[in-house]
């Protein structure tokens, strides 16, 4: 399989710093996003990974390490509004293109 | 530029019964996908079209899902009979090209099954 593992849940203060965690299997890999999924709401796309390093979006970062699989997203400056599912998606060579999701995690910003 | 276009959002109905989703992709974009969401989980594909054409539909549950996209625009997915385990929304997404990887989603419609 692919498996895509994600931490369920977590939580950060307003202001703080929070990185969420992104492992897979790397035989095959070809590209990593990051989405946002509010309550109720559609997935919304952060960002893409290809190659090693940081790639950083405003306060919103993303990493990845093609021989280790894995890969995080960073989130600076925590506001209310980031409380909110992000799912990890992997692409594979194997799968046409298409993006096997991890099962997210939810992450709680408290005042 | 209009999203991603979905209906109905919310629907209930028993077991046994069916139950049909349509959804409208952002115009110009030649790949549509439906993923099932269950609650607590990540999206699982069911079927990706290319224009009007079939790409995947090997995680479709073929005994009780079906799907089209006649004229390679606009989409429905039906299940028939549905099943408690059913329960779940079902999301449209399209991209430009089926290269990108960047989706673009609908709001989903949210199934209940009682």
């Amino acid at each position: 399989g692919q498996n895509i593992d994600q931490p369920t849940e977590m939580t950060a203060t307003e202001g703080a710093i929070v990185q969420i965690n992104c492992t897979y299997q790397t035989s095959g890999f070809n590209g990593l996003f990051w989405y946002q999924q509010h309550a109720g709401e559609a997935p919304t796309f952060l960002s893409y990974n290809v190659l090693d390093g940081l790639e950083e979006k405003g306060r919103f970062s993303s990493f990845l390490s093609r021989s280790k699989g894995y890969s995080y997203l960073l989130l600076k400056e925590l506001q209310m509004k980031d409380s909110a599912s992000y799912l990890c998606a992997v692409r594979y060579n194997t799968n046409a293109g298409k993006s096997t999701f991890g099962d997210g995690t939810t992450l709680t910003v408290k005042p | 530029e209009a999203g991603v276009a979905q209906s109905p959002r919310y629907k209930i109905i028993e077991k046994r019964q069916s139950v049909a989703f349509w959804c409208n992709p952002i115009s110009g974009h030649a790949t549509l996908y439906w993923y099932q969401q269950i609650l607590g989980q990540g999206p699982k594909l069911l079927i990706q079209f290319q224009n009007n054409g079939v790409v995947d539909d090997s995680q479709l549950p073929k005994d009780r899902f079906s799907a089209e996209r006649l004229k390679g625009v606009d989409s429905t997915l039906k299940i028939q009979p549905a099943k408690l385990e059913d329960s779940a929304v079902y999301l449209c997404a399209s991209d430009p090209t089926g290269n990108t990887g960047e989706l673009f989603f609908g709001e989903g419609s949210r199934l209940t099954v009682l």
